[in-house]
């Protein structure tokens, strides 16, 4: 199987900053990378697919790059609405969809 | 604009088979390059990617849950359905029922989960 991990685990930012996540998989998933955002008792939202194509209505401030294991997940300018948990996915193995362990992003 | 709602028993008794239901409404389950997925969370936790569906019945189903798992489409309906059997305490989750879009990027086809429910929680205990 196909293993996810994201670094850091959780994050403290502030409105305005620029945050960075990362994704690393466990062995070459190409560019088959999602990058999704759940809010607190909300289901995930698609930001990112392809690694690094924005998901249709997503703002430009989030963009995503990448390819083999390591992929990184970038928010330009941080909004209040932006706190939040993102997840990477992988969709390389249609054996199974494998979603890394989650990343917090809260106020800081 | 196509909308996907979770429907079931919320709580289910260790050993007895878990179903859910999810109707698809705004749109036809059969337009379309799709699959619809299942995915769960246990309260407090990450995301869990169980299976899916194509609407041609084609299956693709996590392993460490395959023996246990069985999705389905109705048609005719418009919904597909989750069925989990020999439950226990730790099936308790958060279920979500999702579309699986297939989209044209750098030449190759990818898919990304871009329609959700709302989740429906699913308790197992006696």
């Amino acid at each position: 199987d196909i293993q996810m991990t994201q670094s850091p685990s959780s994050l403290s930012a502030s409105v305005g900053d620029r945050v960075t996540i990362t994704c690393r998989a466990s062995q070459s998933i190409s560019d088959y990378l999602n990058w999704y955002q759940q809010k607190p008792g909300k289901a995930p939202k698609l930001l990112i697919y392809a690694a690094s194509s924005l998901q249709s209505g997503v703002p430009s401030r989030f963009s995503g790059s990448g390819s083999g294991t390591d992929f990184t997940l970038t928010i330009s300018s941080l909004q209040p609405e932006d706190f939040a948990t993102y997840y990477c996915q992988q969709s390389y193995s249609t054996l199974i969809f494998t979603f890394g362990p989650g990343t917090k992003v809260d106020i800081k | 604009q196509v909308q996907l709602q979770e429907s079931g028993p919320g709580l289910v008794k260790p050993s007895q088979t878990l179903s859910l239901t999810c109707t698809v409404s705004g749109g036809s389950i059969s337009s379309g390059s799709y699959y619809w997925s299942w995915i769960r969370q246990p309260a407090g936790k990450g995301l869990e990617w169980i299976g899916r569906i194509y609407t041609s019945g084609s299956t693709n189903y996590n392993p460490s849950l395959k023996s246990r798992v069985t999705i389905s489409v109705d048609t005719s309906k418009n919904q597909f359905s989750l069925k989990l059997s020999s439950v226990t305490a730790a099936d308790t989750a958060v279920y979500y029922c999702a579309r699986d879009l297939q989209q044209l990027a750098h030449y190759y086809y990818y898919y990304g989960m871009d329609v959700w429910g709302q989740g429906t929680t699913v308790t197992v205990s006696s």
